[in-house]
């Protein structure tokens, strides 16, 4: 079946540093991948997707690369602010089952003044 | 665009009762609507998957009688929690999408303690 892997937090950084957050992948077929973000006490929002092999997504500064040949989506931002505290989920969705998300396991980010 | 609402946004009930989420596609048709169960810092657990006009699927392990999902509308799904109990306590997510799309529009979110 298909699963989501993500690196497990909590991550801590200072302002200004950099940010990534591996995520891995299996699945059949040619999923869409997708990193979602949820801030606290609030529901998921979406960050960036893509849909196909080599399809980088970006949104406020940060940046996901479609990687095949490695499935992985791994997530970056090159100056994370302390507003950037929250949780992310690194998520695939796949023609089968109606599209059902898979969620990895969620990876918390604090980010210190 | 795509925004999807959830009523309420908190509730508290007493062991035992029932209580109704609303779950709504504000400005777009949802032709499938999922719902979400999330633990305190863990990942979403899909409960379920309702096509409108047809019976919820419901994932493996998920009691379909104590979790009542009703897709009656291309913008409304509702789920009832019945006879609730603490264990029942948790934050419930919904999501929707349109025929032929990938994407899922997320609501915001309820969150159900039972006393």
């Amino acid at each position: 079946g298909n699963s989501v892997t993500q690196m497990e937090g909590p991550v801590t950084l200072s302002e200004e540093a950099f940010l990534t957050i591996n995520c891995t992948y299996t699945a059949t077929g040619y999923p869409s991948l997708f990193w979602y973000v949820q801030y606290p006490g609030e529901g998921l929002q979406l960050l960036l997707k893509a849909t196909k092999a080599d399809d980088k997504g970006s949104n406020k500064g940060f940046e996901a690369t479609y990687r095949k040949e490695t499935t992985s989506f791994h997530l970056e931002k090159g100056s994370v602010q302390v507003s950037d505290s929250a949780v992310y989920f690194c998520a695939l969705s796949a023609l089968e089952g109606w599209g059902k998300l898979q969620f990895g396991a969620g990876t918390q980010v604090v980010v210190t003044p | 665009g795509a925004v999807v609402s959830q009523h309420p946004s908190r509730v508290i009930c007493k062991s035992g009762t029932s209580v109704k989420i609303e779950c709504r596609s504000l400005d777009f048709q949802a032709t499938t609507m999922f719902w979400y169960r999330q633990f305190p810092k863990q990942s979403l657990m899909l409960m379920a998957t309702s096509n409108e006009g047809s019976k919820a699927t419901y994932e493996q392990g998920v009691e379909k009688d104590k979790f009542l999902i009703n897709h009656a509308s291309l913008t409304l799904s509702t789920l009832t929690v019945t006879s609730a109990h603490p264990e029942d306590s948790s934050f419930y997510i919904c999501s929707a999408r349109e025929r032929g799309g990938r994407e899922q529009y997320f609501g915001p979110g309820t969150r159900l303690t039972v006393t």
